[in-house]
């Protein structure tokens, strides 16, 4: 498509409930990112894919979080037993090439508008 | 972990103006980006610059990689630039750090 597109734009969830959000990214995009951004904690970065490979987990904020990448495209971002503190905006990106540069950093990233999750 | 620094964290400007946004950060960093999220949240990648000068129309972008900050300037400033933008460095352990933004309202 055109740009990065995240399904559902707004979740509204009962404290505990699984969620799983959606990110589609550009096509021909390699590497696709999740962050959050919440009113408390500003913008975090969460994981990142670079095609099928195994991604770095560290970001995570507990194991309640997960993220898959199923060939190598589209993204799914789980969160078990939500918690009120999970309420944030979830916001995908993709970008082109390699996600670590040669010189070790992250290419351009074109964001998703974001899934707004309220956990209620 | 590493510490980034945005100044000012508000901004107010008359249209036309012309400004300068900072962003510090306290370790050495691989990689620093800028970014704008619009009224409407929308982010919008604006520079990639771990180093030296950029200029893109209206907006351009330093960093000094060896002093350790980035500067953004907008000049002759238009409604539509109104947001927050962000500054995110990057090291080289998948890890990324955003600074809390400087929030730009430009008034017609």
């Amino acid at each position: 498509g055109a740009g990065v597109s995240q399904s559902p734009s707004n979740k509204v969830t009962e404290k505990g409930k699984d969620v799983e959000l959606r990110c589609d990214p550009i096509s021909g995009h390699t590497a696709l990112y999740w962050y959050r951004q919440s009113l408390g904690q500003g913008l975090e970065f969460l994981i990142y894919f670079q095609g099928n490979s195994a991604p770095d987990k560290s970001g995570l904020p507990s194991d309640r979080f997960s993220a898959e990448r199923t060939g190598g495209s589209v993204s799914t971002l789980t969160i078990q037993r939500t918690q009120q503190e999970d309420s944030a905006v979830y916001l995908c990106a993709s970008s082109l090439g390699q996600g670590l540069r040669a010189s070790g950093g992250f290419n351009e990233q074109f964001f998703g508008p974001g899934t707004r999750l309220t956990v209620l | 972990g590493i510490q980034v620094e945005q100044s000012p964290p508000d901004l107010i400007l008359q249209e036309g103006a012309n400004s300068t946004l900072r962003c510090n950060f306290s370790d050495s960093v691989n990689n620093l980006q800028w970014f704008h999220q619009n009224p409407w949240g929308q982010l919008i990648n604006l520079f990639y610059i771990p180093s030296g000068t950029k200029q893109n129309g209206r907006l351009s972008a330093t960093t000094v990689a060896t002093e350790r900050y980035s500067l953004l300037y907008i000049s002759s400033s238009q409604t539509t630039d109104s947001g927050v933008y962000f500054c995110a460095v990057e090291r080289g352990n998948n890890d990324m750090r955003f600074g809390a933004g400087t929030r730009l309202t430009v008034k017609p």
